[in-house]
């Protein structure tokens, strides 16, 4: 159980264009999903963070209207990168956390299996 | 500020015990998870400790020790499946998680 699909997992697209990630729950519902970035080499790094029909909390230096996230159900976020730029490029990867009445533990993170985008 | 600190990179021998440490600062704490990532893949769970003590899970144990702010993941038997890059990530009083850079562990044969 637990599982957590993406995407696609992986995309090339052209500067200035947009593009949409999906992050779907297959088998339970995620109250809140996290989206991070993570360059070649470096760890993870936190996006930003939504619940099921409220907005997203951005973490500081991500530009919200750069990085459009909706997370319309208790199963799906996606998150849009609006007129991407090269600097773009990286490996996107989503995770979800269950109810705290599922689940090893409340706020395990499951993972999804990434989707590398390269803007050329 | 918020900080997590473990080795850059670790090199071992397949067959042999390799232990990852990390050592943490941040505001509270909700437990701490070790999770492995192969390259180009995402991360998977490994262990997850909120209790003083050491948690065995087969080849695997993770040790917490709140007092001291420090963890280990140790990894016995090596197998050459396992170089990996291991994070280490606490979980603050918001619940929010606070990554490591990570280990990158390169077995050797």
């Amino acid at each position: 159980g637990a599982v957590v699909s993406q995407h696609p997992s992986w995309v090339i697209c052209k500067s200035g264009t947009s593009v949409k990630i999906e992050c779907r729950s297959l088998d339970f519902q995620a109250t809140t999903m996290f989206w991070y970035r993570q360059f070649p080499k470096q760890s993870l790094m936190l996006m930003a963070t939504s619940n099921e029909g409220s907005k997203a909390t951005y973490e500081q230096g991500v530009e919200k209207d750069k990085f459009l996230i909706n997370h319309a159900s208790l199963t799906l976020s996606t998150l849009t990168v609006t007129s991407a730029h090269p600097e773009d490029s990286s490996f996107y990867i989503c995770s979800a956390t269950s109810s705290p009445t599922s689940g090893r533990f409340s706020y395990e993170q499951y993972f999804g299996p990434g989707t590398r985008l390269t803007v050329t | 500020g918020q900080n997590i600190d473990q080795p850059t990179e670790m090199t071992a021998t397949e067959g042999a015990i390799v232990q990852i440490n990390c050592t943490y600062q941040t505001s509270g704490f909700n437990g701490l998870f070790w999770y492995q990532q192969h390259a180009g893949e995402a991360p998977t769970f490994l262990s997850y400790n909120v209790l003083d003590g050491l948690e065995e899970k087969g080849r695997f144990s993770s040790f917490l020790s709140r007092s001291k702010g420090y963890s280990y993941l140790l990894l016995k038997e090596l197998q050459m499946k396992d170089s990996a890059s291991y994070l280490c990530a606490v979980m603050d009083s918001n619940y929010q998680l606070i990554w490591g850079a990570g280990t990158k562990l390169i077995i050797k044969p």
